[in-house]
């Protein structure tokens, strides 16, 4: 089953606010990525974390590799509405040559216009 | 880059029935993988390739359900006698792997919804 524990489940704001999420496990990865999943769509990435400690952005989104490894927290700047969506943390293993994703199950972020 | 494509987009069927998706990965990406999404939940792994090779499967993947990679290019997932726990969205993913060195990141296709009645 799924290990990642995203929070929060959900969120409501209005344009314009700032919006952060963040994902924990209880086992190490390697890799942390963040994707954006609309309606009846497949999940597209937004940003992707290869090293502990690594900071990285991606226009409005800024992403964090925490230290230990174990966590990843993903940051939104003045939402709009555009943003509405399901935004999924993963995460592989990367040992060995098997590189499949886990993935949380997701946020859901609704922009009040 | 045409990106990740997946046909049909939408597929309804009976209880019973065989159904068999496509997926063509970008060009030039060795790797594909398959992955199951029910409603609610992140994307669950269920199997990948390299080249034309099925690496790993996952115990998700039961003896009904079938996944080809014939010529190392687009892929096939087969379900035999579907079950209405089958509903779910199947999503299709590439990537470049070159070795260690490689952080082989996943660029997924649309999904094909089925839904079993």
């Amino acid at each position: 089953g799924q290990q990642l524990n995203q929070s929060p489940q959900s969120m409501f704001i209005q344009e314009g606010e700032d919006v952060s999420m963040n994902c924990t496990s209880s086992s190490i990865f390697n890799t942390w990525l963040w994707y954006k999943q609309e309606p009846g769509e497949g999940p597209v990435l937004l940003i992707a974390l290869y090293k502990a400690g690594e900071l990285t952005s991606n226009g409005r989104l800024t992403a964090q590799f925490g230290i230990t490894r174990k966590d990843s927290f993903l940051n939104i700047s003045a939402s709009i509405p555009s943003d509405v969506g399901i935004y999924f943390c993963a995460g592989n293993k990367s040992g060995g040559s098997n590189y499949k994703l886990t993935f949380g199950k997701g946020t859901l972020l609704t922009v009040n216009p | 880059d045409t990106g990740v494509s997946q046909d049909p987009r939408h597929k309804i069927t009976k209880r019973g029935q065989n159904v068999t998706f496509r997926c063509d990965p970008i060009s030039e990406h060795n790797r594909l993988y398959w992955y199951r999404q029910t409603l609610g939940q992140g994307p669950e792994f269920l199997t990948y390739f390299q080249n034309e090779a099925q690496l790993e499967k996952s115990r998700l993947l039961s003896d009904r359900f079938s996944a080809e990679r014939p010529k190392g290019s687009f892929s096939t997932l087969e379900i035999q006698r579907t079950e209405q726990g089958d509903s779910a969205m199947y999503l299709c993913a590439s990537s470049y792997w070159g070795g260690l060195a490689y952080t082989d990141t996943q660029y997924f296709g649309p999904g094909t919804r089925l839904t079993v009645l």
